[in-house]
């Protein structure tokens, strides 16, 4: 059945350290978004695309983040350097469509731990 | 600051009584309104959604109201059940926001009691 996957599940890394999550899309859908949990803010957005391209990125903070899709079938997230504060659960989600009413279908997430 | 607020972290509730989960929002500009419930460790699925042209929407056991003037909606659930048991989210959407961009409140865990 059709799903977002998301990879890896869990990543563990030192501060200062590279992260790449990677995301692979519902095939056909047009939209995708990073969305990072935590406990105070709830679901934060960082990122959408919409077909492919960048709509706003202005939940990321720019000097150390960065999202990319090299193609529809992948999105990736970046971190550099990573930092303790970024410790957090990253979904990726995509939707059909661009309306108000597009249903987000989220992936397992990644669960990101900087110690 | 917290466009979409859910003030109860919390809600416990006995098995086959009515839960009331609630959310209120600051902008009187989102046009749409989701609830998405999320299970440990799996990604957040959509529940319901209510349009602001509307005031409530019904699917089954769960039921959304709106309240356009106080800025705030509800989710019921009715009886609740024992797999209800997750935490939910309230989101809003909206043309000046993004359209399908969605804010999300922090969420509310929903435990049922058996």
């Amino acid at each position: 059945d059709a799903r977002v996957t998301q990879t890896p599940r869990h990543k563990v890394t030192e501060m200062g350290q590279e992260v790449t999550m990677r995301c692979q899309p519902i095939l056909g859908h047009n939209t995708v978004f990073w969305y990072r949990q935590t406990m105070m803010q709830g679901l934060e957005l960082l990122a959408y695309f919409r077909n492919r391209a960048p709509l706003d990125d202005s939940g990321m903070p720019k000097d150390r983040f960065s999202a990319e899709m090299p193609d529809a079938t992948l999105a990736t997230l970046k971190i550099q350097p990573s930092e303790p504060r970024d410790s957090a659960v990253y979904f990726c989600a995509s939707g059909l469509g661009q309306g108000i009413d597009t249903e987000a279908f989220f992936g397992q997430g990644t669960r990101l731990t900087v110690v | 600051d917290q466009q979409v607020k859910q003030n109860s972290p919390s809600l416990s509730v006995q098995e086959g009584r009515i839960s009331i989960l609630n959310c209120d929002y600051t902008n009187s500009m989102f046009d749409y309104f989701l609830w998405y419930k999320k299970y440990p460790a799996e990604g957040p699925t959509f529940l319901i959604s209510i349009s602001s042209i509307k005031d409530k929407n019904e699917d089954g056991r769960f039921t959304v109201f709106l309240n356009k003037s106080a800025k705030h909606l509800s989710l019921h659930i009715v009886p609740s059940q024992p797999g209800d048991s997750a935490v939910y989210f309230c989101a809003a959407s909206g043309v000046n926001f993004g359209n399908e961009k969605l804010t999300f409140g922090t969420g509310t865990r929903l435990t049922i009691i058996p």
